[in-house]
């Protein structure tokens, strides 16, 4: 386990429906990112949060909406989604410095979203 | 904007024999390198990564990484493959000063054969 929990695990939903994804990180850290995974594409890094701030987002659909109550929580609210939004959808946390950019990401095992 | 290219889309190698990834990158600077294994239904796992200093590098399971800063390159390799390294494997790259965003290549499937 790396630390990273997301619920729920799989997710079948319409396009009217409206649901939350959770992640919650157990590692003290103070950024954490949900990035979108689609069969043979890079992952799609969706949004971050930095210190509770949203610090990126990367022309996501409104239909996608972050919230950051915590460093330790991170949410994903979905509504109104199509199709072509089924994709695994990976929550990470990592320490960010001065440096920044040294220390590794640490992944949750994801929820795979059906969009019917 | 950093990016990586993973050439494969899928590596076939026997049980026993030497396995080789390999990853490309672009960075306006010098760069900090990742690798990450994806087991099926998994999220993505840290294997080692390159932030400065020695050129190879050591991580977890018996894999280890050259970076070549004339060539570009951040090959995963491990000399004994195993049937259970069977997995998708991940490069990314980090510009520490660019935006500092960390970005995946599409990654690549490793098939070790019995």
């Amino acid at each position: 386990e790396t630390g990273v929990t997301q619920t729920p695990r799989h997710l079948v939903m319409g396009m009217t429906n409206k649901k939350s994804l959770k992640c919650e990180q157990h590692l003290g850290h103070n950024a954490m990112y949900w990035y979108k995974q689609s069969a043979k594409k890079p992952l799609e890094l969706m949004f971050v949060y930095s210190l509770e701030e949203r610090v990126e987002n990367n022309s996501v659909p409104s239909r996608f909406s972050p919230e950051c109550p915590n460093s330790s929580h991170l949410f994903l609210h979905l509504h109104t989604l199509q199709p072509e939004d089924s994709a695994l959808y990976l929550c990470a946390s990592s320490q960010e410095g001065e440096a920044g950019g040294l220390h590794e990401q640490f992944f949750g095992p994801g929820t795979r979203l059906t969009v019917l | 904007a950093q990016s990586v290219a993973q050439p494969e889309d899928q590596v076939n190698v026997a049980e026993g024999n030497p396995l080789t990834v390999k990853c490309t990158y672009s960075v306006s600077g010098n760069p900090y390198l990742f690798w990450y294994v994806q087991y099926p239904n998994r999220g993505l796992q840290f294997l080692l990564k390159y932030i400065t200093g020695d050129n190879l590098v050591k991580g977890s399971y018996g894999f280890e990484a050259e970076f070549n800063k004339s060539q570009t390159s951040f090959h995963l390799k491990k000399p004994s493959a195993l049937v259970s390294d069977s997995a998708l494997y991940f490069c990314a790259v980090r510009d520490p000063y660019g935006n500092n965003r960390l970005a995946f290549g599409k990654g690549n499937q490793v098939v070790v054969i019995p």
